[in-house]
Parts: structure tokens; sequence; C-alpha cells
């Protein structure tokens, strides 16, 4: 099992344009979860998804910043007018089950440069 | 309002010394609590969580709802216990989201 897979590793983006991050969950794990880390902050949660379902968005931004899970591929969040603001690392986790007692498998991160 | 905080950025002891990482929340009802580690070059991991009660790699950490805390702690430090610890929080069982704390770097000196 390769675990959750994030790509790209690393994405920079000019001021405008859009970023797409992509999340491969572990096999078997239909719950993802998408958080952000901005410099010197610890990670905050951004958006659940199950497939095809957006569970609890109340991290997300109310603009510019979408993301989904569809019945096939990976989850994609997606940004668009990337500001320089968006700088961060976004983390995506996959769980096999809803709920806190559950584990969350973490992926690598994505690393969003602005300029 | 669900809070976590960890109010150390940096704790650095010499191998052998005990360890305390602090950890302290809020939150109005019943909270899971969990302890996230991510060691150099490596994706963040669970390390140990309330409600197993379990010693993982020797770290313990009890729940003190008194004192709205739940301290990670190991009685000698090792130099591979080197790393970036997060106190994470779960509100409820209906959707799982962790709220995490700023972090505490663990430096142990040989």
């Amino acid at each position: 099992n390769a675990g959750v897979m994030q790509n790209p590793r690393h994405l920079v983006r000019r001021r405008g344009q859009e970023a797409r991050l992509r999340c491969s969950p572990m096999k078997g794990h239909s719950h993802v979860y998408w958080y952000r880390q901005l410099p010197e902050e610890g990670l905050k949660f951004m958006v659940y998804l199950q497939k095809e379902n957006i569970i609890d968005e109340s991290g997300m931004p109310k603009e510019r910043f979408s993301a989904e899970f569809p019945k096939e591929g990976p989850s994609i969040l997606r940004i668009q007018q990337v500001v320089r603001g968006d700088s961060a690392a976004y983390f995506c986790a996959s769980s096999g089950r809803t709920g806190g007692s559950y584990e969350q498998y973490f992926g690598p991160g994505t690393r969003l440069t602005v300029t | 309002a669900q809070r976590v905080t960890q109010p150390e950025k940096l704790l650095s002891v010499f191998k052998g010394a005990p360890v305390e990482l602090k950890c302290n929340y809020s939150y109005s009802g019943s909270p899971e609590l969990f302890w996230y580690v991510q060691y150099s070059r490596q994706r963040l991991q669970l390390l140990l969580r309330h409600i197993s009660r379990e010693s993982i790699k020797g770290f313990t950490a009890d729940l003190n709802k008194g004192e709205t805390s739940f301290h990670l702690k190991k009685p000698f430090a090792q130099e591979e216990d080197s790393a970036m610890y997060y106190c994470a929080l779960s509100g409820g069982s209906n959707t799982g989201k962790l709220i995490f704390g700023q972090g505490t770097t663990l430096q142990v000196k040989p």
C-alpha cells in the first residue's frame, strides 16, 4: 500500500493563475480531508469529503477555493486566481471510516508558492 | 471556540533527560485528543490517542479534563525522538476533522 499520494509535491504559480492539487487516498479509504499549513503555523482544517460529496467545508475560504472527490479518480483542491497569501503547504489525509476515533493517514503535502 | 495550544515552539533536552511537551485545549464537549509526529523528511503520522491509553515509543499522554491538558511525556529522551510534534483535537464523531496546535519541535542533543 503506497499510502496517501499527493501531486505535485511543489507547485509554483503566478498571481491570478489557477492551482490544482491532487490527492489519492489510501486503497480502500473513502474519506478525504484537506488541511493547510501557513508558515510558522499548525495545520488548519479546510474540507472533508466522501466520494462525490462534500461533508464539511467549514474551513474553506468562501471565495476562489473548491474541492471535489469524484467517484473515480483523486480528490482535487482547486484554487482560482491565486494570491500571495495562498502560499502554503497543503496536506491531504484519508481515513477508512468517519469519526474522531479513526486514524487519518497523511500525504507528503503539496507546497504551493505564489509569485 | 475549539482551540489547541502548544506553548513551546522549541524544546531542547539532552539524551536521557525527561521530556514533557505541553498541550492545552479549549472545547465545550468531550474531545478526543491525539499526538501526531513528523520526523525529518517524513510525513505526519499518528503517535498516540487518548482513548487508547497506550504507550508508543515510550511516550504517554494523559487527558486531564480539569486542566484541559494532554501533555506528552517520556521519561528518557532518545536522539531519534527529535521531530516536530503536533497535538490535535477531534471535536466529535460526525466528521473527524482535526484541530491542530502550532507544533513543538523537540530537539534531543547527544
